[in-house]
């Protein structure tokens, strides 16, 4: 059974600076990773999706890396906003179908 | 391009109560799963439909289930309810092939269920 585990559970960092949040999971068979950000109350947002056979991922500030065989991901946020303030999770795809395995999420804070 | 849409957004229901959520996929996407979030367990996989087909079950009793429209449209439904019912429900759409590839997920706003 695939596990995910996101380390640290909470971070609180001054504006501007850069962070790296880590995201680990049990089985190396897995068909893609996402991460996704999720406000207060309400949906998922995605932030970068990677699939099993690439190594990384990047978007604006974001950067988001794969290790399948040591089971690892990170994502990197670059010059921290106050907006970047919500709790990130990693997601596991499965080989065989859609199922995301979710982590417990990092909950972010960025502070003015 | 419209994203997922989840309606209705809350609702309150009694113990034993039935209820109905219902969930419209981004437009082209075939593949509708459902996702139930709550505190103390996280994000927990339901469901996942393809083309009206059940493609994949999570660890959920049978009083959880669900149904894909033609037009890929799905509805989740939930019997008897129980105090730990109370969540946040998730939809996710992707864009799916019939090998079992699958692109992207999307989520939708969710449905907050209370049960009282």
């Amino acid at each position: 059974k695939q596990e995910v585990t996101q380390i640290p559970a909470a971070l609180s960092v001054p504006e501007g600076e850069n962070l790296v949040l880590n995201c680990s999971f049990t089985d190396s068979a897995i068909y893609n990773l996402q991460w996704f950000r999720q406000d207060p109350g309400k949906g998922l947002t995605s932030l970068l999706l990677i699939q099993s056979s690439q190594r990384e991922q990047t978007s604006g500030r974001l950067n988001a890396s794969l290790d399948k065989s040591s089971g690892r991901s990170t994502l990197y946020i670059a010059a921290s906003q106050p907006g970047d303030s919500a709790t990130y999770l990693c997601a596991v795809g499965e080989t065989s179908g859609s199922r995301l395995t979710f982590g417990e999420g990092t909950q972010l804070t960025v502070n003015p | 391009k419209a994203g997922v849409t989840q309606t209705p957004r809350y609702l309150i229901k009694t113990r034993g109560q039935q209820v109905t959520l219902s969930c419209s996929p981004i437009s082209g996407h075939r593949s509708v799963s459902w996702y139930q979030q709550t505190p103390g367990q996280g994000l927990q996989f339901l469901f996942e439909y393809f083309s009206e087909t059940q493609r994949n079950k999570g660890n959920f009793p049978g009083r959880f289930s669900g149904r894909q429209f033609s037009n890929s449209r799905s509805e989740m439904n939930v019997s008897t309810l129980e105090l730990g019912d109370s969540a946040l429900y998730l939809c996710a759409s992707s864009l799916a092939w019939v090998s079992g590839g699958y692109n992207e997920q999307f989520f939708g706003p969710g449905t907050r269920l209370t049960v009282l």
